[in-house]
């Protein structure tokens, strides 16, 4: 079954270090999203990509960057880890309906990533 | 931007009852509204969604209504079961080549038996 994957599921590091997450995806969709989810608030959106040259910032991007290196794969990094960088990473994909009807397509999220800095 | 606001926060049912989840949004633009339901340890999974140009839409015992003109729309959940019990978050989106969800904090509900 077409798929959104993420690596790692768990990632215990230390405040400082560099930290690169990764979702891959096999549902051949165009546009990929990074969101953080935290307790009491909800999924905040880091940064979304409509494609390969396609990079947006979203409501939550500082001490974050990303790489859109082809389709399928979407890395998000924390270049600086700090303590309240500590949540859960979900990257999701939708769909390219949006080529022909301008129309919003279902997200599908990958499995999400724990990430803890200490 | 937008502004999505979820309430309640949390909410506890009997088995059987019905739920009612409520979210307001600030765009007048936003016309593409999904829930999304978060089953503990799991990823956030689409359960039902409307758009702007209906004012209900129903999915067995899933109901969404929409009202436009005071930017509110609700989640009904009839007879409710254990396995409901979840997080539920709302969005909204415009749509167009730019469009991107803004979710609500999400509501926890847990039903009784």
């Amino acid at each position: 079954d077409a798929d959104v994957t993420q690596t790692p599921r768990n990632r215990i590091t230390k405040t400082g270090k560099r930290i690169m997450l990764e979702c891959s995806q096999t549902k051949g969709h165009d546009r990929m999203y990074w969101y953080r989810q935290d307790p009491g608030l909800g999924l905040r959106l880091i940064y979304y990509s409509f494609d390969v040259k396609d990079i947006n910032k979203g409501e939550i991007s500082d001490g974050y960057s990303v790489s859109r290196q082809a389709q399928a794969k979407f890395s998000l990094s924390l270049e600086s880890a700090i303590p309240n960088q500590t949540a859960l990473y979900f990257c999701a994909t939708s769909g390219n309906s949006w080529k022909t009807s301008g129309g919003m397509d279902e997200q599908f999220f990958g499995p999400g990533t724990r990430l803890t800095v200490l | 931007g937008e502004n999505v606001e979820q309430h309640p926060s949390t909410l506890s049912v009997q088995e059987g009852d019905s739920a009612v989840i409520k979210c307001t949004y600030s765009d007048s633009a936003s016309n593409y509204f999904p829930w999304y339901k978060q089953e503990l340890g799991k990823r956030p999974q689409l359960i039902i969604d409307i758009r702007s140009n209906v004012g209900e839409k129903k999915d067995q015992r899933i109901a969404v209504t929409l009202n436009k003109t005071a930017k509110h729309f609700s989640l009904h959940i009839t007879e409710t079961q254990p396995e409901d019990s979840a997080v539920y978050f709302c969005a909204a989106s415009s749509t167009g080549t730019a469009s991107k969800l803004t979710f609500g904090t999400g509501t926890r509900l847990q039903v009784t038996l």
